[in-house]
């Protein structure tokens, strides 16, 4: 399986504030990563997916980079909506896994 | 447009079957390159991908639960279906389906149902 790293767990930032959170994959994942928020009480939503690519109705301040192992996704100007945790996925090969998750909290 | 909904018995006693249903709607598990997946999250804790089925029957199980996946579809009646045999507390979460795209590779995960939460419990 491969396994993927996501750091940092917890971040905490201010409204404005440009963030990146990074996924490190245990083998190339060939840009197979999308990248996924959840609020609390609430499903995952899809942000990002084949590494760059933005979901439609996601605001362009979310953008997503990487190759090889090592993904991340910016936020380039935080907004309160913004806080929540975030997922990143590897689908390059079954079985999918997942990142263990970044909480993005208020300073 | 694509939604999702799962639903399931709530709470079930360890070695039982849980059994889960899919209704969506917005596509059909008929039509090429369609899926339908099931990921499941304990309550605080990050996310596992359990399994996925295809518009052309074939299914995809993660083998860390071994052989205790079993999914299906009726498509006539736009549902999937998730069976995970002799349960344990370690199986209690939410569990959540989601439609997952095949076009020229895999598009997993564009749209959730709102998640149904499971206990297992004597």
């Amino acid at each position: 399986d491969i396994q993927m790293t996501q750091s940092p767990s917890f971040l905490s930032a201010s409204v404005g504030d440009r963030v990146t959170i990074n996924c490190k994959a245990s083998q190339n994942i060939n840009k197979y990563l999308n990248w996924y928020q959840q609020k609390l009480g609430e499903a995952p939503k899809r942000l990002i997916y084949n590494t760059n690519n933005l979901q439609t109705g996601i605001p362009s301040r979310f953008s997503g980079s990487g190759s090889g192992t090592d993904y991340t996704l910016t936020i380039s100007s935080l907004q309160p909506e913004d806080f929540a945790t975030y997922f990143c996925l590897q689908h390059n090969s079954f079985p999918w896994t997942f990142g263990g998750g970044t909480k993005l909290e208020l300073k | 447009q694509v939604t999702l909904k799962e639903s399931g018995p709530g709470i079930l006693q360890p070695s039982h079957t849980l059994s889960l249903t899919c209704s969506f709607s917005g596509f059909s598990l008929s039509t090429y390159g369609m899926g339908v997946s099931w990921i499941r999250q304990p309550s605080g804790k990050g996310l596992e991908w359990l399994a996925s089925i295809w518009w052309n029957g074939n299914t995809y199980n993660n083998p860390s639960l071994k052989s205790r996946l079993t999914v299906s579809k009726d498509t006539s009646n736009n549902q999937a279906f998730l069976k995970v045999t002799s349960v344990d507390t370690a199986d209690t979460a939410t569990y959540y389906c989601a439609h997952t795209r095949y076009y020229d590779g895999y598009y997993p995960f564009d749209y959730w149902g709102q998640g149904v939460m499971v206990t297992v419990s004597s």
